[in-house]
């Protein structure tokens, strides 16, 4: 059974810098598109950011374009999130997801907390 | 800010069925597959039905889905208490190049 798991979430100032790193069980890791995908407190869920097997297309929600960055390791079996810039509405969970052809989001991870907060 | 609409909220007895709504548009219901998910209180979620009406190997077949047009729906049969999660609808939007949730659905079971 494929597992993900997050890493690097925390407190962070406004305006500063986190990374999210996701590692994935399988070797077949470089199968698989994947994405993030973010829950504020209470709220629901919204779509982060998507990347292809190989790294070549990449997608960005509107809220973190230009701010966020999106890449892959596949010899290291694992997905990032570099954010930058962040802002108090990027407080949420954040969970990497596999995204399997039909299927969508068909594995998630547990999620890692980034707070944004002075 | 999601751009597929569910109610906020619905409850039945056990036992019984309910129905969750997903309203969207021709560039993200209407063009692609509609997935869902169940979020379980404290959990990450998890695909429920993709595809429109497709079961995930090991999700039981009281969930089922289906579409018409630009909405979709999720129905949940024979209400269990376990049932209680918030639950989302997802599909890929061809004018945001990018995926859209629903508002999400709390289930609640009287």
């Amino acid at each position: 059974e494929v597992q993900l798991v997050e890493s690097g979430g925390g407190l962070v100032q406004p305006g500063g810098s986190l990374r999210l790193s996701c590692v994935v069980s399988e070797s077949t890791f470089s199968v698989y598109e994947m994405n993030w995908v973010r829950q504020a407190p209470g709220k629901g869920l919204e779509w982060v950011s998507f990347i292809s097997t190989s790294g070549d297309t990449i997608h960005y929600a509107d809220s973190v374009k230009g701010r966020f960055t999106i890449s892959r390791d596949n010899t290291k079996k694992s997905l990032y999130l570099q954010m930058n810039n962040l802002r108090a509405e990027d407080t949420a969970v954040y969970y990497c997801t596999t995204d399997t052809p039909k299927k969508g989001f068909d594995i998630w991870g547990q999620g890692t907390m980034v707070t944004v907060s002075s | 800010q999601s751009v597929l609409t569910q109610p906020p909220s619905v409850s039945e007895a056990p036992r019984q069925r309910v129905t969750i709504s997903c309203s969207g548009s021709s560039s993200n219901i209407g063009n692609n597959a509609v997935n869902w998910y169940q979020q379980l209180p404290g959990k990450a979620p998890k695909l429920l039905i993709y595809y429109d009406d497709l079961l995930p190997s090991g999700v039981s077949d009281r969930f089922s889905g289906s579409k018409s047009g630009t909405s979709a729906s999720l129905a949940i049969s024979g209400l269990q208490s376990e049932d209680e999660a918030d639950y989302f609808c997802a599909a890929w939007d061809d004018r945001l190049i990018g995926y859209v949730f629903g508002t999400g659905t709390k289930v609640t079971v009287l």
